[in-house]
């Protein structure tokens, strides 16, 4: 599975769009690019995932680059209650799953 | 209510006194999988198993041992814990990850071992 790197934090008013970037350059055709985010201590929560075409769903919004080395999550309209860490994760669904330490967001009031 | 559940949610234990963390899901998922999460170092996988009878190491198996008797149980064992498996452990579960699948996660359990 490709390594990614995101930015270890990042602040966002409440109401404004988060982007929130990951970069997996070596991934390969067959991976996929997962988000998940997590709140406090509690278990993670899925987001949104895609392989080549940009995705969005009722949470957020996945942008991939066209030579997919990169992605970006997209929270249209954040809250104080989008404030948690987020991760961007690579798999072809061999059944490893390597998380990272994510992005921790900080929603400003 | 589909979900994933662990038992126990706390547990504080001595160096080498054996137990077992219990993972339960009622969404008849084939995959199942264990993460620990401590500071500084994000979510590891432990074990994970793709069905019944069926299980493989992650990225840090060392002291773990796992079972898949069930499709909807996957309990994670500590033979003779040690202090440095003090972690905060998750269990999750997916119908597959072939061709994309999110994983359901647990509440986490929290270990302490002294």
């Amino acid at each position: 599975d490709a390594k990614t790197t995101q930015p270890p934090s990042m602040d966002c008013a409440e109401g404004r769009a988060a982007n929130l970037p990951c970069n997996h350059s070596t991934i390969s055709g067959n991976e996929y690019v997962y988000w998940y985010r997590q709140i406090h201590s509690q278990g993670p929560q899925y987001i949104i995932h895609g392989l080549k075409n940009n995705e969005t769903n009722e949470m957020a919004s996945l942008i991939i680059t066209e030579d997919r080395k990169s992605s970006t999550l997209i929270l249209p309209h954040a809250t104080l209650r989008d404030t948690a860490v987020y991760y961007c994760i690579a798999t072809s669904g061999t059944y490893k799953y390597i998380f990272g330490t994510g992005t921790r967001l900080k929603v400003l009031a | 209510e589909a979900q994933v559940t662990q038992n126990p949610r706390y547990l504080i234990t001595v160096t080498g006194k054996k137990l077992t963390v219990t993972c339960s899901q009622n969404m008849n998922h084939e995959y199942m999988s264990w993460y620990r999460q401590d500071p500084g170092l994000g979510l590891r996988q432990i074990y994970y198993s793709m069905n019944v009878e069926v299980t493989d190491k992650g990225d840090v198996p060392e002291g773990y041992k796992v079972s898949r008797k069930e499709k909807r149980n996957f309990p994670l064992i500590l033979e003779s814990p040690s202090p440095n498996q003090t972690s905060l452990y998750f269990c999750a579960s997916s119908f597959t990850l072939a061709g994309g699948g999110e994983q359901y996660f647990g509440p986490g359990t929290r270990l302490t071992v002294t």
